[in-house]
């Protein structure tokens, strides 16, 4: 399918425990991005990537890892989750039309 | 001070009316805005780019104002499917960094 792709859509772990949400795109787009949204803040910038092996920190960095060592693929890693990382997490690509989002991650950690 | 600022509403509206939104941006360097439509636990879907010129799509208008540093959503005649949350999205002075609003909730009822 043609788009941005992430998975799992739901997901529930527990704390500390590692976790690692996925995002593909098939546009081949340089620019991708990871945020989180909670109610009351918006979407905050985690990290963004401006090209495989090129990756920078946004707002809310702390507590989580990315990679990017194909231009398709921009998975994010949660290295011991806590509570407050209960989140909807989406994922996005950006050409010079705007941004396109994916379904996104509804992420529990209990 | 937040880089971008909305009312979060929400603004309750009958079907058929106009209603408005603003948007405030802080970074007079922005070149870039957007509107984005979200709908309830989807994600955000770009409504439509804001020119300097103003720009129209069908029932809706987007304007910028760079005097006083913000950009504006017009709708008219709106409908029961408009009732969402829109945000807007300003650049920084990054280019690879753009800042989303928190959003502006709109109900149209019957």
């Amino acid at each position: 399918d043609a788009g941005i792709t992430q998975s799992p859509r739901y997901k529930i772990t527990e704390t500390g425990r590692q976790v690692t949400l996925m995002c593909h795109q098939t546009w081949s787009h340089s620019y991708m991005f990871w945020y989180r949204q909670d109610l009351g803040h918006g979407l905050r910038l985690i990290y963004y990537s401006a090209a495989a092996d090129i990756t920078d920190k946004g707002e809310v960095p702390d507590g989580y890892v990315v990679s990017r060592s194909k231009t398709e693929n921009f998975p994010l890693t949660l290295e011991s989750a806590t509570r407050s990382q209960t989140s909807v997490y989406f994922c996005a690509s950006r050409d010079n039309y705007g941004y396109t989002f994916g379904s996104g991650t509804r992420l529990t950690v209990v | 001070r937040k880089e971008v600022e909305q009312d979060p509403g929400p603004f309750n509206v009958p079907e058929g009316a106009t209603v408005a939104f603003n948007c405030t941006y802080s970074n007079s360097a922005s070149q870039s805005f957007f509107w984005y439509r979200q709908d309830c636990r989807k994600e955000p879907k770009l409504l439509m780019s804001v020119y300097s010129s103003g720009n129209e799509d069908g029932r809706f208008t987007a304007q910028l104002n760079r005097a006083s540093q913000y950009i504006s959503l017009l709708i008219r005649d709106s409908k029961l499917s408009d009732s969402a949350t829109y945000l807007c999205v300003v650049n920084g002075n990054n280019f690879n960094k753009f800042y989303f609003g928190s959003g502006t909730k709109l109900n149209v009822k019957p």
